[in-house]
């Protein structure tokens, strides 16, 4: 089956610009989450959500960060006022839940390049 | 709090020679042990998890890994490298203290390299 998939797979923007980057669970998966990953560091959680229930929103780093989870399956991660720092690799993955046997299954990511 | 670390950035070796990659743990409740792997300009792909049972787990592409509890380790180890292989490699706990669920921490990673 079709696993999780983000778009767009590169993004150039302008210091101070908005961004949006997408992600599309695998189907059935209730928990989606999204990392961020400097150049040659590991992963930095962001956020994640199960279900219905509010996210956890402990990983965003500013208040310049933001994401939705639409209908309970695609998500949007926002970041406004882009600076250079937030160049990274943004990835999302999703699992069936967030029991301890469930595995999270990542994207390909979306490489973030701020000018 | 979980954490988790690798404590190699790289680990150099010859095709057809055993690999391992090593990790450490920490966590208060009992440890739920991920390997990812992750190939360049891809994202993560899971190799194998501990959650109970034997302390030896098999995952994909020949790999496997050994749960020690006594000194916190979830070493990944290959029997004979590929150069294939070569790809930069994750450990992750995840804690099952209520307030963490849901949520990884990952290793810092570690790059593999297999010279032919």
């Amino acid at each position: 089956g079709a696993g999780v998939s983000q778009s767009p797979s590169n993004k150039v923007t302008e210091k101070g610009k908005d961004v949006e980057l997408r992600c599309d669970p695998i189907s059935g998966h209730t928990a989606l989450y999204w990392y961020r990953q400097s150049l040659g560091q590991g992963l930095e959680f962001l956020i994640y959500f199960q279900g219905n229930s509010a996210p956890d929103k402990s990983g965003l780093p500013s208040d310049r960060f933001s994401a939705e989870r639409t209908g309970g399956s695609v998500s949007t991660l926002t970041i406004q006022r882009t600076q250079q720092e937030d160049s990274a690799v943004y990835l999302c993955a999703s699992s069936l839940g967030t029991g301890a046997t469930d595995t999270q299954y990542f994207g390909p990511g979306t490489r973030l390049t701020v000018l | 709090a979980q954490s988790v670390a690798q404590p190699e950035d790289q680990v150099n070796v010859a095709e057809g020679n055993p690999l391992t990659v090593k990790c450490t743990y920490s966590v208060s409740g009992n440890p739920y042990l991920f390997w990812y792997v992750q190939y360049p300009n891809r994202g993560l792909q899971f190799l194998l998890k501990y959650i109970t049972g034997d302390n030896l787990v098999k995952g994909s592409y020949g790999f496997e890994a050994e749960f020690n509890k006594s000194q916190t380790s979830f070493h990944l180890k290959k029997p004979s490298a590929l150069v294939s292989d070569s790809a930069l490699y994750f450990c992750a706990v995840r804690d099952m203290i209520p307030d963490s669920w849901g949520k990884f921490q990952f290793g810092a990673g570690t790059q593999v390299v297999v010279t032919p």
